[in-house]
């Protein structure tokens, strides 16, 4: 399987807790993406790395969250000291550079603080 | 910030009816992606659209993009149950980073 791949599926929590998510994009593709998402919405940008620059965050990651692309391969996203109000889905996508070209999403994390 | 409105936001409808979803900003769009999502998964790509005018069918779907790329449609014919699910619209800018998403149309086909 060559598509996007992000671990765990699931993951709960307790309040106050640090957790990371790994995401493993298509191997070919040079830009990676985070969104969170809630139920019933549309994902929220997070960040985007090209390669391992990290280009843009959104004003929706505070202090508490990072997101980090060693050798512009896998990334990780921890979050620290989680809040109730974290709870969603995270997702990862890649894609390849250049206008028109298609993101690809893995499966996502559900993540549950209790 | 660019913004995608979707509407309906919620749409029942029976076995074999037709429907339409738009998707619509005052941005300009390099290109507009539609996906598909079930409960639980991650967004499934249906089709990229980049050019002005486009229309792209895919068997009962088909979609078009604005003449003025700020904006775009998806027609369903003949809705089936396995049709079911949340229809989202993306953005691509001009820049070619992120991608700007809709908050999606939740379809729901009855048998």
């Amino acid at each position: 399987d060559t598509g996007v791949s992000q671990d765990p599926r699931h993951k709960i929590t307790k309040r106050g807790q640090n957790v990371t998510f790994r995401c493993d994009p298509i191997s070919e593709h040079n830009r990676l993406y985070w969104y969170r998402q809630t139920l019933g919405q549309g994902p929220e940008f997070l960040t985007y790395f090209q390669n391992e620059a990290q280009l843009e965050k959104s004003r929706l990651l505070s202090d508490r969250f990072s997101a980090e692309r060693p050798k512009g391969s896998f990334s990780t996203l921890e979050i620290q000291r989680t809040e109730q109000g974290d709870s969603a889905m995270y997702l990862c996508a890649s894609r390849s550079g250049g206008r028109g070209t298609e993101a690809f999403f893995g499966q996502g994390t559900r993540l549950t603080v209790v | 910030t660019q913004l995608l409105e979707q509407s309906p936001q919620f749409l029942s409808i029976q076995e074999g009816e037709n429907l339409t979803v738009y998707c619509n900003s005052s941005s300009v769009f390099s290109s507009l992606q539609w996906y598909r999502q079930e409960p639980g998964e991650g967004p499934v790509l249906l089709v990229t659209v980049v050019t002005g005018g486009e229309v792209k069918k895919l068997k009962r779907l088909t979609f078009q993009f604005g003449d003025a790329r700020k904006d775009s449609s998806l027609h369903i014919t003949a809705a089936q149950t396995g049709d079911t699910g949340l229809y989202l619209c993306a953005g691509g800018e001009t820049s070619g980073s992120r991608l700007t998403f809709g908050e999606g149309t939740q379809l729901t086909v009855n048998p």
